[in-house]
Order: structure tokens, then sequence, then C-alpha cells
């Protein structure tokens, strides 16, 4: 199994851009598979960001694609997720998880999750 | 608001069956084999339970199973255990070729 280890600033101002990365381990991303981003807000349900693939083929959550932007990077084993013009509700843990089939129908495994939090 | 319904809150006694609905419509559940269920604990990661409606990964014992008619899902926990006390989220692929969940659903072992 692929081990996922989410990083970012932690703290985004409002109106500002979150950028997070997440790390994989062994499991060479180019091998494959697409890399879900998923994120949870404090005591509320999760909700599917997007998904990509080492190709850059991408799906996204309709409600979020305008802000979102994902990438990959084979040569240091990571993606990426770029949100611009964050608000108080973007504040979540996300979590990055590998999306085993071609379209996003379940995940697994699921990294240890970031915290975000934006305020002023 | 979640865009799949699951009740807030279930209980049950150990050694028990307990179900957990999850109910779309015919764009996300109703349409596809694609529904899976994840049970976290508080704080921690999310972990794959059930996928493609009822299926298991290696090693979620049997006492945990999934099934769905029309619009509902449902997620069946039997012989209870303390260690099943957790919250579970549903989700579904749907017509829009995305992904939706449920608000999740905290299970209290009485």
């Amino acid at each position: 199994q692929p081990q996922l280890q989410e990083s970012g600033p932690g703290l985004v101002k409002p109106s500002e851009t979150l950028s997070l990365t997440c790390a994989v381990s062994r499991y060479p991303i180019s091998n494959g598979y697409y890399w879900a981003w998923i994120r949870q807000p404090p005591g509320k349900g999760l909700e599917w960001i997007g998904s990509i693939y080492h190709s850059g083929s991408v799906y996204h959550n309709p409600s979020l694609k305008s802000r979102v932007t994902m990438s990959v990077d084979t040569s240091q084993n990571h993606v990426s997720l770029k949100m611009t013009s964050v608000t108080v509700a973007d504040t979540a843990m996300y979590y990055c998880a590998r999306q085993t089939r071609v379209i996003p129908i379940w995940f697994d495994p699921w990294g240890q999750g970031t915290q975000v939090t934006v305020s002023s | 608001q979640s865009v799949l319904t699951q009740p807030a809150s279930v209980s049950g006694s150990p050694g028990q069956s307990i179900t957990i609905s999850c109910t779309g419509t015919t764009s996300d559940v109703g349409g596809y084999d694609y529904v899976s269920w994840y049970q976290q604990y508080p704080g921690r990661t999310p972990k794959l339970v059930i996928y493609d409606v009822s299926d298991r990964p290696s090693g979620v014992p049997d006492r945990f199973s999934g099934s769905k008619s029309g619009n509902t899902a449902s997620l069946t926990i039997s012989g209870l255990q303390a260690e099943d006390e957790a919250d579970y989220h549903c989700a579904s692929y749907t017509s829009s070729h995305s992904l939706v969940f449920g608000g999740g659903t905290k299970l209290t072992v009485l």
C-alpha cells in the first residue's frame, strides 16, 4: 500500500490562495492510479474536491471547480492542490487518497490529513 | 448540506445488528452500483469498509455488509462490538462524473 502525507501552511487569510501537497511513498505516481483530494470541515461530513491522474487528467467537484487547480509532479512523486479566493467556509481537514478506479467511486488508502484554517 | 442523506445517529447494544441508511436519487445512489462506506474514529482518518455497494476490502470483518434498494443504500453491522463505535460516511458516484458524500452517522454502542 502506498503511504500518503499531506502538508500545507496551516493558516491562510481570506481571499488568498491555499496550496497543499500530498507526498506519496512506496508507489511511483507515474505507474498509474488517480489521486484524490477530500476535505472535512470541523464537525461535519466529507466533501470530495477532485481527482488527478499522473498524465494530468482530472475530475472536479462542480461546486469547487472554478477555484481549484490540481497538479502532479512525478519527479517529486507528489500531487498538489491550489484553491483560490478562500473563505472561512474552506476551513477544514484536507486529505489526499488513492483512487484505484478510473472514475471517482472509492478511495483507499488515505493520508493523515492536514488542517487548514482560514482566518485573518 | 450533504447531497446524500444519512441519519445523524444510530445506536445498538453489543451483539445486536444495526443498519445505517444512505438516501440519494436516481442520479447517484439509484443510478450506479458505486456506493462506498467509510469508518472514521474521532480525530482519525477515514477507512474504507465497503465499496461497490457490498464488497469488503481485505481485513474488514464480515460483520460489515452493504446493500442497496432503489435510491437507498445501507450499511449493516452485525454482532456489534464496542470497537465499532465511530462515524460512518457513505459516498456515491454521480451522473456528473463526480462523487458525493453523506453527512455522516455517529454510531454509539450502548
